[in-house]
């Protein structure tokens, strides 16, 4: 089945900087990448997602970035600011009717 | 977005009791519907998917028998943790894919004394 590696596993930056969390993911076959960011105790909430067809997505503050063929992807969050901090996890499934497989998680923390 | 809803979402039950779990897909059919776990500071574990009108596929290492899914409805999956332990607790979230994109219920946190 998928496997998926994240790294870090946490993450401490400074106010404006920039937080880049790297995933990669062992079966070729999968094509949808999203990442979630989790707050304490409450599900876990999209914030991008790409599929394998694109290499690069972004939206405002938020980029994330695909290589098909090195198998790996990753968000790049610039500007941050101290709302940002949470849990961050990269996934990846082949699409519909397929589950999601998550990576172990990045914990972000940004500080003024 | 779509929404997916959780109920109960919290819920303490005594060892060796069961306890139902029930998602749904508030404004979309959904075919499938996915139940994970999620331990303290850990990433989430797919348990099994849910099928309507069939069984549900279990992941490996997840007893069938003791947690027990029933997709019955296009909008409805439930989750029944049978004969609970203590190290049943835990974060239990479900979730549902619509136009490719994958909604997250609220989660339950079930606490086993």
């Amino acid at each position: 089945g998928e496997n998926v590696e994240q790294h870090p596993s946490t993450l401490s930056v400074q106010e404006g900087d920039s937080a880049v969390i790297k995933c990669t993911y062992s079966d070729s076959a999968s094509n949808y990448f999203p990442w979630y960011k989790q707050e304490l105790g409450k599900r876990p909430q999209l914030i991008i997602d790409i599929r394998s067809n694109v290499g690069e997505k972004k939206d405002q503050r938020i980029a994330v970035t695909l290589n098909k063929t090195a198998k790996h992807f990753s968000l790049h969050i610039t500007e941050t600011q101290p709302e940002d901090s949470a849990v961050y996890f990269c996934a990846a499934s082949k699409e519909t009717g397929y589950a999601l497989n998550f990576g172990k998680g990045t914990s972000l923390l940004v500080t003024p | 977005g779509a929404v997916v809803s959780q109920h109960p979402s919290w819920v303490i039950c005594k060892s060796g009791t069961s306890v139902k779990i029930e998602c749904r897909s508030l404004d979309f059919q959904a075919t499938t519907m996915f139940w994970y776990r999620q331990f303290p500071k850990q990433s989430l574990m797919l348990m099994a998917t849910s099928n309507e009108g069939s069984k549900a596929t279990y992941e490996q290492g997840v007893e069938k028998d003791k947690f027990l899914i029933n997709h019955a409805s296009l909008t409805l999956s439930t989750l029944t943790v049978t004969s609970a332990h203590p190290e049943d607790s835990s974060f239990y979230i479900c979730s549902a894919r619509l136009a490719g994109v994958v909604y997250f219920g609220p989660g339950t946190r079930l606490t086993v004394t």
